[in-house]
Order: C-alpha cells, then sequence, then structure tokens
C-alpha cells in the first residue's frame, strides 16, 4: 500500500491564482481530512470527509472547498490564493469503526503565495 | 474545545526514559488523549491513544492521571531516531477532529 499520498510536494502561487492540492489514499478509508501547519504551530483542521459525496467543515474552512467524488481522492481547492494561505498542507485518512485510532498522514504540501 | 498545554521543548540522553508531559484541565468526558509526533519535514504520525487506563504498546506508555486533566508519554529508551515533535491531542469522541497544540520539541542528546 502506497497510504496516503499527495501532490504536487511544493507550489508557488501569486495572489489570486487558484489551484488543487491532490490527496489518494489506497486504504479504502472512509474519513478523510485536510489540515495546514503554520510555521512553529500544529495543525490545524480545515475540511473533513466521512465518505463520498459527504463533506463538512473544520476549524479554518474559509477560502478553500472540497470534494469527495470517490473513496480514494479528496482534492483540497484554492479559489483564489492569499499570502495568508501559505502553509505547508497535510491529508489524512482514517478507517471509521476500524480496529485502531491511527489517522494516517501524508508528507504534505508546502505551498507559498506571493 | 478542549485545549492541550505542552512544554515546549525538552532534552534526553540517549537511552534514557523520556517523560513527556501534557495539560489538558478543560478535557471532557468522551475526550480521547492521542499522542502523534512529527519527525522534521514528514506528516505526524501515531504514537499511542487512550481514554482513562494507562496504555502500553511497542512505542511508547501512556500515563492518564485519574481525574484525566493531565498525562504523560513515556518513552522507555530514547533513540536519535525519536528526536520530533511530540504532539499531544485531544478528540471528542465519535469524530476524529483532532485539537492540535504547538507540542513538545524532543532533542535526543548521543
Amino acid at each position: 500500500n502506497a497510504g496516503v499520498t499527495q501532490t504536487p510536494k511544493f507550489q508557488v502561487l501569486k495572489t489570486g491564482q487558484s489551484m488543487t492540492l491532490q490527496c489518494a489514499q489506497d486504504m479504502n478509508h472512509e474519513y478523510m481530512s485536510w489540515y495546514r501547519q503554520d510555521p512553529g504551530m500544529g495543525l490545524r483542521l480545515i475540511h473533513y470527509s466521512v465518505g463520498a459525496g459527504i463533506t463538512d467543515q473544520g476549524e479554518v474552512p474559509n477560502g478553500y472547498n472540497v470534494s469527495r467524488s470517490t473513496t480514494e481522492d479528496f482534492p483540497l481547492r484554492l479559489l483564489s490564493a492569499a499570502p495568508s494561505q501559505t502553509s505547508v498542507y497535510f491529508c489524512a485518512s482514517i478507517s471509521l469503526g476500524g480496529s485502531t485510532d491511527t489517522q494516517y498522514f501524508g508528507p504534505g504540501t508546502r505551498l507559498t503565495v506571493l | 474545545d478542549a485545549k492541550t498545554t505542552q512544554p515546549n521543548s525538552m532534552e534526553s540522553n540517549e537511552e534514557e526514559p523520556v517523560h513527556l508531559p501534557c495539560n489538558h484541565s478543560t478535557i471532557s468526558g468522551t475526550d480521547y488523549i492521542h499522542w502523534y509526533r512529527q519527525l522534521p519535514s514528514q506528516g505526524p504520525e501515531y504514537v499511542i491513544h487512550g481514554l482513562t487506563s494507562n496504555v502500553n504498546n511497542r512505542m511508547a506508555s501512556l500515563a492518564i492521571a485519574e481525574d484525566r486533566k493531565s498525562s504523560t508519554l513515556i518513552l522507555h529508551r530514547a533513540t536519535l531516531r525519536d528526536a520530533a515533535v511530540y504532539y499531544c491531542i485531544l478528540c471528542p469522541s465519535g469524530t476524529y477532529k483532532y485539537i492540535f497544540g504547538t507540542g513538545t520539541r524532543l532533542k535526543v542528546l548521543a
């Protein structure tokens, strides 16, 4: 299993540009989520999904959109990038009702908005 | 949402035990206590979790105070590979909406 994969690893955007951060998992996990991590800080939840077609907001959802059309993929869209969205973005997944409460995190996407 | 408080940094000598404390005085009765660690330039990885009782696994032990207002992650023999930021996280039962604090940066000295 590849686990949780994220692309791209690095991205530089100009203010106002849009882009999609990709996240995929091959563990058939129902629950997927997106976090952002600002320098020297812990992670903050942006959006999450408990299954295909179901998404909800986390702690810091403004400026981001998500959709979940398949179990495997959970893309994060920045509609109009702002310098305040410069951060490292992590995707995570976990099996609902599984025998373990381990949430698996991807390697992250480092985004810089100029 | 309940918050956690951890020391910013700690140091330990290699091969010695490490006790990483966490305060969560506003924890609710159904919040689980999770510990994750983050190695440089990587995503967080699971260490251990518990609700009320002390827990052990191959990586670490988790000691939870009787009133649940604090907990301690115990690494029995620190190695250089254990150098990381350790996060104590509260997770409301039935959700996976982790509430991260700023974590403790553990430095392991050879």
